[in-house]
């Protein structure tokens, strides 16, 4: 079955500095791969998800994951991060013949003025 | 894409009572999904809930406690059973779209529980 491993439980950055948010995989089948946030007391949103496609996928404000197969990483990347930045973000694998999506433990990223 | 809606959005509940969450598509999915989100804690499936099928649970989940209702392709309930204060957690509803052969899945809002 497929599994995620966020590798840290929380970062801490200043705003305006990178960030990096680690995942590594593990399936089966051909994964597809997603990234959530979710902002204290709000629901889900998706962020980018790598369908089989371009490797380097572009998501939402201004975030982006390279797919690395040989690695089995599917790391979370933002050139500059903003204060509105600051919430939990999880990694999540589904594999095309399951019917489910396994989520990693979370990070949660906070952001220093 | 798809518009998720749960109701209620928050109760405070007493031990040993039921409540049932209600999740409401605004389009047809063949899959539903249940997720529990504990205090500080990622999500965990519950169990899927096809239309015309009986629910398929988890390691860890069963009907009695979680029991779950599929009656069209839009809807679907949870209900959690004789609740204690381990219950209180976020439960999410979720669908999947293969639209373009790929997985997607959308969730709903959550619906707050809390267990005095």
């Amino acid at each position: 079955a497929q599994s995620v491993t966020q590798l840290d439980s929380h970062v801490s950055v200043s705003e305006g500095t990178p960030v990096l948010l680690r995942c590594n995989y593990s399936s089966s089948y051909s994964p597809s791969l997603f990234w959530y946030v979710q902002h204290p007391n709000k629901g889900l949103q998706l962020l980018l998800k790598y369908t089989s496609a371009a490797t380097l996928v572009k998501g939402i404000n201004g975030f982006e994951a390279e797919f690395k197969k040989s690695e089995t990483s599917f790391h979370l990347t933002k050139p500059s991060a903003h204060m509105s930045d600051a919430a939990e973000y999880f990694c999540v694998v589904s594999e095309y013949n399951n019917n489910d999506m396994r989520f990693g433990a979370g990070t949660r990223l906070t952001v220093k003025p | 894409s798809a518009v998720i809606s749960q109701k209620p959005s928050r109760d405070i509940c007493q031990r040993g009572t039921s409540l049932t969450i209600q999740c409401q598509v605004d389009s047809q999915v063949t899959m539903m999904f249940w997720y529990r989100q504990q205090p500080g804690q990622s999500l965990t499936l519950i169990a899927t809930a096809n239309q015309g099928s009986e629910a398929t649970y988890e390691s860890g989940f069963v009907i009695d406690k979680f029991p779950i209702s599929r009656p069209n392709l839009t809807f679907s309930t949870l209900t959690v059973s004789n609740m204690s204060p381990e219950d209180s957690s976020i439960y999410l509803c979720s669908v999947k779209s293969t639209s373009g052969g790929y997985n997607e899945q959308f969730f709903g809002p959550g619906t707050r529980l809390t267990v005095l």
